[in-house]
């Protein structure tokens, strides 16, 4: 079965600075996608950065970037020019097979200082 | 769009009582899921849906059942509540297995 580790229960950083959300996963499959979702205190989750395994270059959403390491099986998530609005929590999410059920991390909440 | 809804957004049961959560989208999305979070913790999968008619379980389907008579609808059922089903339940829809899933607001479920 599929794993999804973050290791950081929680991460702080000072607004208008760079933080890096940390992901591993573990799984056999060639051909998967993996996600990050934002959860604010309101509980929707929004759909962050989403990134195909077949793909080399490393996925970008304007702030957002991730480092997808598919050897070392390990998807991070840096935010950059941080902002009060990104306080939340963070969930890694990996997705496959022909439903692409979605296995999530535990999640990283992010808090955000002034 | 209104994108996924649900309803109810808060309920309290009482054990032993059952309830159906209701799931909306109208994206014409062909994969529904629905999933359970509990404090602390990531999403778990309960059920998920192909199409209309085709349903199967995910991680963690015991205590519950689900239907897909349409592509619109994807009702979740809970029979005899339990304190262990006291949770935070999401449903989400994807238009085809490889797309983005878009999530509901929740539905947030206390079973005293």
């Amino acid at each position: 079965a599929q794993t999804v580790t973050q290791s950081q229960p929680e991460m702080s950083v000072q607004e208008a600075e760079t933080v890096t959300l940390s992901c591993t996963y573990d799984t056999s499959e060639s051909d998967y996608y993996l996600f990050w979702y934002k959860q604010p205190p309101s509980r929707q989750m929004i759909l962050v950065i989403r990134q195909e395994a077949y793909k080399q270059q490393n996925a970008t959403e304007n702030r957002f970037s991730v480092n997808f390491q598919k050897a070392a099986k390990s998807f991070s998530l840096k935010i950059s020019d941080s902002q009060l609005g990104d306080a939340a929590m963070y969930f890694c999410a990996y997705g496959t097979g022909t439903a692409s059920k979605l296995t999530f991390g535990t999640g990283t909440r992010l808090q955000v200082t002034l | 769009n209104a994108g996924v809804t649900q309803t109810p957004k808060f309920r309290i049961l009482k054990i032993g009582q059952s309830m159906t959560l209701q799931c909306t989208q109208d994206m014409n999305h062909n994969y529904m899921y629905w999933y359970r979070q509990d404090p602390g913790m990531g999403l778990k999968l309960i059920y998920y849906s192909v199409g209309a008619g085709i349903t199967d379980k995910g991680e963690v389907p015991n205590g519950y059942n689900v239907s897909r008579s349409t592509t619109e609808d994807f009702p979740l059922r809970l029979e005899l509540a339990a304190p262990s089903q006291t949770s935070v339940y999401f449903c989400a829809s994807s238009y085809v297995a490889v797309q983005t899933q878009y999530f509901g607001p929740g539905t947030r479920l206390l079973v005293l």
